[in-house]
């Protein structure tokens, strides 16, 4: 089984609102991942959980406020949000980070800021 | 810092012929790992096949084969037997050991004509 699952499918927000997405996997990997991707461009990675603690942090805006409550759950909090942040975030997990094993990959929050 | 190259916008193949994506990187570590991945309309991520930098041979996954020259750091992907539902956005990836980064490259969108 190499399911991640991500809710909500879909979310639309203001810019005063705070929303959270959420990333479940329960394939025992110990590395997870936050994405963004604009549309007709390539994912740019955001954040890096290892064994639950972040361990990479891609210089971003403190309005996306990541967490990992256990090994199975990733959490990304949103607040303050701006238009441009208008995206498809995935959520990522593998066995372990680095070089030598396959992400997998959620299928997406659609978000929309207004 | 490290870099994915597809130069191939887009791409057209005939049902049941097989066809070569292209990917070059460049990376000052030692140590990485190259991944394709298959992205349709739907968003999601789909992972095809992996190379370790220190793997002797070419990965090969069912219908798809990497063909890995590391001299000329080239990680093309080979998919034989197209099917219509090939028919997507290809990435090519690469996560570097010591830069602990994962790249995407701008991806090649496939597209195969019954």
């Amino acid at each position: 089984d190499t399911e991640v699952t991500q809710t909500p499918k879909h979310l639309v927000m203001g810019m005063t609102n705070k929303k959270s997405l959420k990333c479940e996997q329960h394939m025992g990997h110990r590395a997870m991942y936050w994405y963004k991707q604009k549309a007709k461009k390539p994912p740019e990675l955001m954040f890096v959980y290892s064994y639950e603690k972040l361990s990479i942090n891609e210089s971003v805006p403190s309005r996306f406020s990541p967490e990992c409550p256990n090994s199975s759950l990733l959490n990304l909090h949103l607040h303050a949000l701006q238009p441009e942040d208008s995206a498809l975030y995935l959520c990522a997990s593998s066995q372990r980070p680095g070089a030598r094993g396959a992400q997998y990959f959620g299928p997406g929050t659609r978000l929309l800021v207004l | 810092a490290q870099k994915i190259t597809q130069t191939q916008p887009g791409m057209f193949v005939q049902e049941k012929e097989a066809v070569t994506l292209d990917c070059t990187y460049d990376t000052s570590d030692p140590s990485y790992g190259l991944f394709w991945y298959k992205q349709p309309s739907s968003g999601e991520m789909i992972f095809l096949i992996y190379q370790g930098s220190y793997d002797q041979q070419n990965a090969t996954e069912g219908r798809y084969s990497l063909n890995f020259q590391k001299a000329r750091k080239s990680a093309n992907l080979v998919i034989s037997a197209s099917q219509l539902g090939d028919s997507a956005m290809y990435f090519c990836a690469m996560w570097g050991d010591y830069g602990q980064n994962f790249v995407f490259g701008p991806g090649t969108r496939l597209s195969v004509l019954p």
